[in-house]
């Protein structure tokens, strides 16, 4: 079945940047867009943007496009997403998510907890 | 942006209850919505998509209806299981936005 697995958990500094995995298996990673989305303590869900490996392209919310990079390896279907300038309104959960072909999240990683401390 | 308002923030009720959360788009989605559930410290998981869709494997006692901006997600008999946050999502343009959530808790 599909599985998504996130890397560990990270403590970071102010100004710092933080790069999180998500190694995706049981699909065709090529096939589906991931989503990258974020949940602050006892917050919402915000999305970040998605990474669509088909086109090597990505889509951005205009919030994180001057510090977000998402990539991915095709060769080890895992995909990346990288926040930079961080600043401590960035600690989060970070959540990579699987795009059904219409646009809902119908696989997710199980989350990395993103802490951002002086 | 499309706001999602969604509503009650919380509620409590009992197992066996009927709940109905709602949830209203700032503008008209054309049924691009899905619903999530997350039990604490948990990913959220697809409970229904395209307004009334079940995801696989979700029980019939999960249910969505609406259509426009006005949409319903409703437990027919709240199971033990069913206590968590639910979120509705839009996707029907982009950025993607969720609503704030509504928390179910046990009466």
């Amino acid at each position: 079945q599909v599985q998504l697995v996130q890397s560990g958990a990270e403590v970071k500094k102010p100004g710092s940047s933080v790069k999180v995995s998500c190694a995706t298996s049981g699909g065709t990673f090529s096939a589906y867009p991931i989503s990258w989305l974020r949940q602050a303590p006892g917050q919402g869900l915000e999305w970040m943007g998605n990474f669509i490996s088909m086109f090597g392209t990505s889509k951005k919310a205009q919030k994180f496009q001057d510090r977000i990079t998402i990539t991915a390896d095709e060769s080890t279907s895992t995909a990346y997403m990288e926040l930079g300038s961080l600043r401590s309104e960035d600690t989060a959960v970070y959540y990579c998510a699987r795009v059904a072909h219409t646009g809902y999240l119908d696989y997710w990683g199980q989350g990395t907890l993103v802490t951002v401390s002086s | 942006d499309i706001q999602m308002t969604q509503s009650p923030s919380s509620l409590s009720a009992s197992v066996g209850d009927r709940v109905t959360i709602t949830c209203r788009a700032s503008q008209g989605i054309s049924n691009s919505l899905a619903w999530y559930q997350q039990r604490p410290g948990k990913a959220p998981k697809l409970l229904l998509f395209a307004a009334s869709r079940l995801d696989s494997g979700v029980p019939s006692r999960f249910s969505g209806s609406g259509s426009g901006t006005d949409y319903t997600l409703t437990i027919s008999s709240l199971q033990p299981e069913d206590f968590a946050s639910y979120y509705c999502q839009q996707y029907f343009t982009f950025p993607w936005t969720f609503g704030q959530g509504t928390k179910v808790e046990i009466k």
